[in-house]
């Protein structure tokens, strides 16, 4: 399985700041997502990280608010933009097997905007 | 509809008791894969225990294993002899699988485990 660090695990943000989240995966990975859990909710999934392409986002959720970076096949990062009350969530970097799909997820951001 | 019903939102149980997390799924895929994640409050999410649609045997992992009831499209998870450690959020996830194709995980709402001395 893979080792996925996630940084900052955790930060309280002005609103109308930007903050980005990185992550950091031990091993080359081809599927790499980002989720957001807002509280008491499920996961929702974001978008997913393409190596050397624009991210694929999910309904709701655009590249302006949630820019992604993939600059290889172990790094990636989400920046939350120009953030609201409304984005204080736990955002979950997280990776993907191959064969059967299995996601592992790094240890998370628990993010507070005032 | 609900791709994954998790029916309780929360439960309790004394230490070293068996307890029981219901999960229901709804697909029409014949092949897909359903998962267990443990959320403890710090937020991780820790993968548990994984059950393919065809596969025989119900999964166990240690103290974890998973009631895979095809017909009645249920993925119970059954956690024997429960450890205060064990309090958490349990999310029950299924991924359907379309040839080459990975479909999307679809995540339930979760169960909050509690587990008192």
């Amino acid at each position: 399985s893979a080792v996925i660090s996630q940084k900052p695990s955790r930060d309280i943000c002005q609103r109308g700041t930007s903050l980005t989240i990185q992550c950091q995966v031990d091993s080359q990975v081809t599927m790499m997502f980002w989720y957001r859990q807002q509280p008491g909710q499920s996961l929702t999934l974001i978008a997913t990280a393409n190596q050397g392409s624009e991210a694929t986002y999910e309904s709701g959720f655009v590249i302006d608010k949630f820019p992604i970076s993939r600059p290889n096949l172990t790094f990636s990062t989400l920046t939350v933009s120009n953030m609201s009350p409304e984005d204080s969530s736990i955002y979950l970097c997280s990776v993907g097997e191959r064969d059967r799909g299995k996601l592992f997820f790094g240890s998370g951001t628990q993010l507070s905007v005032l | 509809a609900q791709k994954i019903t998790q029916t309780q939102p929360g439960m309790f149980v004394q230490e070293k008791e068996a307890v029981t997390l219901d999960c229901t799924y709804d697909t029409s895929d014949q092949s897909y894969g359903l998962f267990w994640y443990k959320q403890p409050s710090s937020g991780e999410m820790i993968f548990l225990i994984y059950q393919g649609s065809y596969d025989e045997q119900n999964a166990t992992e240690g103290r974890y294993s998973l009631n895979f009831q095809k017909a009645r499209k249920s993925a119970n998870l059954v956690i024997s002899a429960s450890q205060l450690g064990d309090s958490a959020m349990y999310f029950c996830a299924m991924r359907e699988y379309r040839g080459s194709t990975l479909g999307r995980l679809y995540f339930g709402r979760g169960t909050q485990l509690t587990v008192w001395p």
